[in-house]
């Protein structure tokens, strides 16, 4: 089967730093991505991993641990526009062919 | 590219009638997603198109659920008969190859309100 596990909900402070966490258990695994979804929005893509360590893509990193099945995103210098859920999705390529399963998203709440 | 195109944006039906959503993948994606998302159930999987083929159809909830993909610009997911249960967003989305750069893009949705 397939199971990703994120907090349901999490609230920081302007400025600060949040880290959102992922762990995962799934048949196969082929990457990990982390999208940001607005309230009545698309998801949008943030990052993506594939071998173990960190990305960095300005303000917002990600971490992957594949031995471990876990995963964060780590939001620096959060604005109040970073408010939003943030969605963990692991791809897996069963017969070859790749499809994206989601977490059910941690919703962020930064306050002033 | 103005990216992955869906209609209509807003569906309000009665139940027992039929409803289409259509979606426009990116033009050269070879991948087309439909997923449902709802608060209780998150963003769920239904049915993935490779080069316009089905692969997989095991999250389509039911025989009243079914999608097709006749060409390689358009992509229709039908419910008949509709029920207040299928009321949810359905997002479309596309993806070329691994994707790895920039994820796979999104519509805007279609939200769905059957009475």
């Amino acid at each position: 089967g397939q199971n990703i596990d994120q907090p349901t909900e999490m609230t920081a402070t302007e400025g600060a730093i949040v880290q959102i966490n992922c762990t995962y258990q799934t048949s196969g695994f082929n990457g990990l991505f982390w999208y940001q979804q607005h309230a009545g929005e698309a998801p949008t893509f943030l990052s993506y991993n594939v071998l173990d360590g960190l990305e960095e893509k300005g303000r917002f990193s990600s971490f992957l641990s594949r031995s471990k099945g876990y995963s964060y995103l780590l939001l620096k210098e959060l604005q109040m526009k970073d408010s939003a859920s943030y969605l963990c999705a692991v791809r897996v390529n069963p017969g070859g062919y790749n499809k994206l399963i989601f977490g059910a998203g941690t919703r962020l709440a930064v306050h002033p | 590219d103005a990216g992955v195109i869906q209609s209509p944006r807003h569906e309000v039906t009665e139940m027992g009638q039929e409803v289409t959503l259509r979606c426009k993948p990116i033009s050269g994606h070879d991948y087309l997603f439909w997923y449902r998302q709802t608060m209780m159930r998150g963003l769920e999987l239904l049915i993935y198109f490779n080069n316009n083929v089905p692969i997989d159809d095991s999250g389509m909830p039911e025989d009243r659920f079914s999608a097709k993909m006749p060409n390689a610009s358009f992509s229709t997911l039908k419910i008949q008969p509709s029920e207040p249960r299928d009321s949810a967003v359905y997002f479309c989305a596309s993806s070329l190859g691994t994707a790895s750069d920039y994820g796979y893009t999104f519509g805007s949705g279609t939200r769905l309100t059957v009475v």
